[in-house]
């Protein structure tokens, strides 16, 4: 029962570099979020999809990309690393029964990613 | 736009003792989930209870329960015989009902520190 998987769980980035935040999840779930948490902050959207092929943008999308290729992963990539990037980063998924009665929206998060832009 | 108030940034209740933390909402919608997660140091956010706004009773689980008020737009969480394991940031979230589109993301307070002395 892995859940939701992030990789890696530390990382150091020099300031203009690039880097992906990987995440899988193994429940089938079609709906899959990146949320920021800044430190003292609650989370915050990034960007999110409701199925392979399907993303958009959720509250601070700025400085990151993603796509969906398949069901399982949802990558973020973060282009030219700023200081404000600084983060920590987490990955959720959730099932919508899509025509199917009006879903529970129960988010299972990864562990996190600890991001540091230096 | 909806929002999330957590007005107690920290908060401290003696081991076996009962403790409430508080949040508030904003939103014109009539149908919506509210959440509690529990974020230990470890990172993990961890679902602690969800209720349903079209559902009056107010939703346990355990040593946790929530008053759910939705006149005044609250929702607090009650801990009974704390724990010292139950030490943690709690956030409190919000989702409208997710129709298949983005009402279902999860929107949230800046958190609520509980510190429980033994």
């Amino acid at each position: 029962n892995a859940g939701v998987t992030q990789t890696p769980k530390f990382r150091i980035l020099k300031i203009g570099q690039s880097m992906t935040l990987q995440c899988t999840q193994d429940m089938n779930h079609n709906y899959m979020y990146w949320y920021r948490q800044d430190p003292g902050m609650g989370l915050k959207l990034i960007y999110y999809s409701v199925g392979a092929g399907i993303t958009d943008k959720g509250e601070v999308p700025n400085g990151y990309n993603v796509s969906r290729s398949t069901t399982e992963d949802f990558p973020l990539r973060l282009e030219l690393a700023a200081p404000s990037q600084t983060s920590v980063y987490f990955c959720a998924s959730s099932y919508y029964p899509s025509g199917g009665p009006i879903a529970k929206n129960i988010q299972y998060f990864g562990a996190g990613t600890r991001l540091s832009v230096l | 736009a909806q929002t999330v108030t957590q007005s107690q940034p920290e908060m401290s209740v003696q081991e076996a003792e009962t403790v409430t933390l508080s949040c508030t909402y904003d939103t014109s919608e009539s149908d919506y989930y509210l959440f509690w997660y529990k974020q230990p140091p470890s990172r993990q956010m961890i679902l602690v209870i969800r209720q349903e706004a079209y559902k009056q009773q107010n939703a346990t689980e355990n040593r946790f329960s929530v008053n759910f008020q939705k006149a005044a737009k609250s929702f607090s969480l009650k801990i009974s015989d704390s724990q010292l394991g139950d030490a943690a940031m709690y956030f409190c979230a919000y989702s409208a009902m997710n129709y298949g589109g983005s009402q279902g993301n999860l929107i949230f307070g800046k958190g609520t520190k509980l510190s429980v002395k033994p």
